[in-house]
């Protein structure tokens, strides 16, 4: 079974400029999660989408927003890239459970380089 | 809110000794789920190992055990026989599920160096 996946790996952008960012789970998980990581702020969640609708939403600017597709593919988009931007992109999947999943696996991550 | 201590920034182990990571937890929610991820330097999250509040005993995943003490609000993972390839970061974290979806809360990491 294949992992989560992200596209790109490694991505470098200019100050102003906007990103978008690509995550597919593993097959037939339904829910998608976003992570920010940078050795500042630690580990932080940008926003979950289950069904294509946005379930949880992290603290971040509007700047960043996200969508889910019907094939639970999903892709998040950065506006108007800043400095502090560049970080390491984490999304994870997972199915759904009665108690929650038991499990959530992640991605290899985007790493963002904002210049 | 949730929040999740990891207080050992860094870490050494010799080779095929066991190791304790510790993690502390704070939450008023009934029901939740702690995992544990290792991050070596490539980046990538690799689960290591899920325990739910309610869950009776405590986890274990092959080398790796969960220490899960509730009433200390402790989960602390514990690796047996260290080998050099457990040296990576290695974070602690909480779902809620009281009130549904998936949000993780992640601790500031523990970073292994295993040796021989």
């Amino acid at each position: 079974k294949a992992g989560v996946t992200q596209t790109p790996r490694y991505l470098i952008k200019t100050r102003g400029q906007q990103v978008t960012l690509s995550c597919s789970p593993i097959s037939g998980h339904r829910s998608v999660s976003w992570y920010q990581q940078t050795p500042g702020q630690g580990l932080q969640f940008l926003f979950e989408y289950f069904s294509e609708t946005q379930r949880n939403k992290g603290n971040f600017p509007g700047r960043f927003s996200g969508r889910q597709f019907s094939n639970s593919r999903s892709e998040m988009n950065v506006s108007t890239l800043e400095l502090g931007d560049s970080a390491l992109y984490l999304c994870a999947s997972s199915l759904e459970g009665l108690a929650g999943p038991r499990e959530q696996y992640f991605g290899p991550g985007t790493r963002l380089t904002v210049t | 809110a949730q929040k999740i201590t990891q207080t050992q920034p860094g870490m050494f182990v010799q080779e095929k000794e066991a190791v304790t990571l510790d993690c502390t937890y704070d939450t008023s929610d009934p029901s939740y789920g702690l995992f544990w991820y290792k991050q070596p330097s490539s980046g990538e999250m690799i689960f290591l190992i899920y325990q739910g509040s309610y869950d009776q005993q405590n986890a274990t995943e092959g080398r790796y055990s969960l220490n899960f003490q509730k009433a200390r609000k402790s989960a602390n993972l514990v690796i047996s026989a260290s080998q050099l390839g457990d040296s990576a970061m290695y974070f602690c974290a909480m779902r809620d599920t009281w009130r549904g979806g998936n949000k993780l809360t992640f601790g500031t990491g523990t970073q292994l160096k295993v040796e021989l």
